[in-house]
Formats: C-alpha cells, sequence, structure tokens
C-alpha cells in the first residue's frame, strides 16, 4: 500500500529563509508524486509533480523538489520565504496519473516578518 | 485555463437529510474522483469513476454514498442520510486527454447540523 509522511506538522521561517518541508513516501511501484498548496478556506493547487522524468523537479512559486529513489524522500524546497507562501502544504502520491492520490497529513508553514 | 467546477460551494444541512453534490469536470476527461478533508486533517480518497461505474471505492465510501454521472457534464456524490461526521470539505477531481495530474475543483464545504 502506499503512504506519505511528511515531518513536522507546523513550520515556521523568517521571512527570505529557506524553505525546507519534508515528504517521505512508500510505493510498491515507480510512483508520481505530487505537492500540492492549500491557503486558508481554499481548495487544492498543484505546485508540482514528479513523473518519473527528472528527480529535480521545478513548480510555480519559486518551489522546487528532488526525488531521490534511495532515500524514498520528496522534499519540497524554496529559497527564500515570502509572506504569501503561508499556508497548508501536502504531498501526494499515487501509481499511475489515473490512480487515486494519496495525501499526507500536511504541514503548515508560517512565516514570519 | 480549463478548470473543475463545484456547487454549492457552502451547504448547510439537518442530520439525516439527503445532500448532493456536483461537480463539473473539464470537458474532455474521462475520470472523475471524489475526495474529502474533514477540518484540521488530511484530504482522503473517496471513490473514483469511469466509463460510467465506479472503478475504486475506499473503506469510508459506504452504502450512504453514491455517485453519479447524469448526463455528460456532470458528476454527482449523494449522501442518501447525512451524519454529523460527513462534515467536510469535499473536493471533486477530474484527469483525462493525456494530462498526468488530476484537476481539483475548488471544493464544496458542507456542515450537517
Amino acid at each position: 500500500a502506499q503512504s506519505v509522511t511528511q515531518l513536522g506538522s507546523h513550520v515556521s521561517v523568517s521571512e527570505g529563509a529557506l524553505v525546507l518541508l519534508r515528504c517521505n513516501y512508500s510505493s510498491s511501484v515507480p510512483p508520481y508524486l505530487f505537492w500540492y498548496v492549500q491557503y486558508p478556506n481554499q481548495g487544492l493547487q498543484l505546485l508540482l509533480k514528479y513523473t518519473s522524468a527528472a528527480t529535480l523537479v521545478k513548480g510555480i512559486n519559486g518551489f522546487e523538489a528532488e526525488f531521490k529513489k534511495s532515500e524514498t524522500s520528496f522534499h519540497l524546497t524554496k529559497p527564500s520565504a515570502h509572506m504569501s507562501d503561508a499556508a497548508e502544504y501536502f504531498c501526494a502520491v499515487g501509481r499511475t496519473s489515473y490512480d487515486k492520490v494519496i495525501f499526507g497529513p500536511g504541514t503548515s508553514l508560517s512565516v514570519i516578518p | 485555463e480549463p478548470e473543475v467546477t463545484q456547487t454549492p460551494s457552502h451547504q448547510v444541512t439537518q442530520m439525516g437529510q439527503e445532500v448532493i453534490l456536483r461537480c463539473v469536470p473539464i470537458s474532455n476527461h474521462l475520470y472523475f474522483y471524489w475526495y474529502r478533508q474533514i477540518l484540521g486533517q488530511k484530504v482522503e480518497f473517496l471513490v473514483s469513476f469511469y466509463n460510467n461505474e465506479i472503478s475504486e471505492k475506499s473503506e469510508i465510501f459506504d452504502d450512504q454514498f453514491s455517485v453519479e454521472r447524469p448526463d455528460g457534464s456532470n458528476f454527482t456524490l449523494k449522501i442518501r442520510s447525512t451524519k454529523l461526521e460527513d462534515s467536510a470539505m469535499y473536493f471533486c477531481a477530474s484527469i483525462g486527454g493525456g494530462q498526468e495530474t488530476q484537476y481539483f475543483g475548488p471544493g464544496t464545504r458542507l456542515l450537517v447540523l
């Protein structure tokens, strides 16, 4: 069975500091991996996805993530945090693009001015 | 850019009442999904639908739930007799047309009193 863990239910960073949100997955097949962002009282917005192409994936709003098979990780980073990055971030996994998406528990990111 | 739409955005109902949540997937998509997110928790898969039948459902999706594609554009989730614990945000998603990522709608927030 597939599953996703996200280390740290809440992360605080200073504005301008590096953002690092951790995600580890388990999957019996090469996975499709996703990061979604959810702003307060809003829906899910796709930040980026890994679908077996390049291991370093660039997404919207300056975010990127690196797929490391040996570590079963897909951590999300952004070099410099902005106040507008404050939101809930979900890592997710699927077996194929048409399979159900399994979400992690989420990490709430706070950005301190 | 095409998007998935959901109506209503908010719904309040009394326990035991039937509710129907509506979704209009992207027009050339063939796979449809419902997910839910209880307040403060992660997003959970409910059901997937393809070729006019359920392709997979979770243990959450019991006999109180049903899905239907009544015409060529709508995809509905019906809860026959709502319980307090059905209060959640319900997301519809769709994929198709060679896409690699499910597109999520903005969600319907259901409150059962």
